[in-house]
């Protein structure tokens, strides 16, 4: 059964780090592209990043240069390390297997979420 | 950055009636689109990919189509569980690069 668990979500104060991890099993995380798709509360969803099996990094622009995508294949965990944080990365942040990569789109399989909370 | 722009925003139908919602892209993206819905407290659950392949498990109900700028959502006929929040996902070629539309909620008339 393929699952994913994020977990290292919490409050922490503007201009403070997070390190988000996603633990994966049930599949070969090696060979699949993953993304960190975020939601604010009562808002639509967000892509923020996405590494590839050849561990080439995506970001969209309003986290790029804070935001670094990583994973670690030997541990099947992906992660999401966030510095420089604002109010505005407030959300549930979920992790998403991409299914239809590399030709196509679409994630098939989405962990629970984590809840991050930026707020004085 | 590709803009995604659903429409209707909000959509008020009754269980048995058809379903018709509308994604258009700011630029094209060939076939390069997702669907989603998500109901309140849960992740979001992939319907299609790649603009018009059903995704496992999801009723033969839902349905994609388009290519371009415009793609379309239809559900033929509704069950009350489908009364939920869909998105499109689209996906530039390369570098690959994500953006999702701003919803469309389906609301039971």
């Amino acid at each position: 059964e393929v699952q994913l668990v994020e977990s290292g979500g919490g409050l922490v104060q503007p201009g403070g780090s997070l390190r988000l991890s996603c633990a994966a099993s049930g599949f070969s995380f090696r060979n699949y592209w993953m993304h960190w798709v975020r939601q604010a509360p009562g808002k639509g969803l967000v892509w923020v990043s996405h590494i590839n099996s050849d561990e080439i990094t995506t970001y969209a622009d309003s986290v790029k240069g804070r935001f670094t995508i990583s994973r670690d294949n030997a541990k099947n965990t992906l992660y999401l390390q966030m510095n420089g944080l604002t109010a505005e990365d407030t959300g549930v942040y979920y992790c998403a297997r991409d299914s239809a990569a590399p030709i196509g789109v679409g994630s098939d399989y989405w962990g629970q979420g984590t809840l991050v909370t930026v707020s004085s | 950055e590709i803009v995604l722009t659903q429409s209707p925003a909000t959509l008020s139908l009754s269980p048995g009636e058809r379903a018709t919602l509308s994604c258009r892209a700011s630029q094209s993206l060939s076939s390069y689109l997702a669907w989603y819905q998500q109901k309140p407290g849960q992740a979001p659950r992939l319907l299609i990919y790649d603009a018009s392949s059903r995704a496992t498990g999801i009723p033969a109900r839902f349905s994609g189509s388009g290519s371009g700028t415009d793609f379309t959502l239809t559900i033929s006929s509704l069950e009350p569980e489908d009364f939920a929040v869909y998105y499109c996902q689209q996906r530039s070629n390369w570098p690959p690069r994500y953006t999702f539309g701003q919803g469309t909620k389906l609301e039971m008339k």
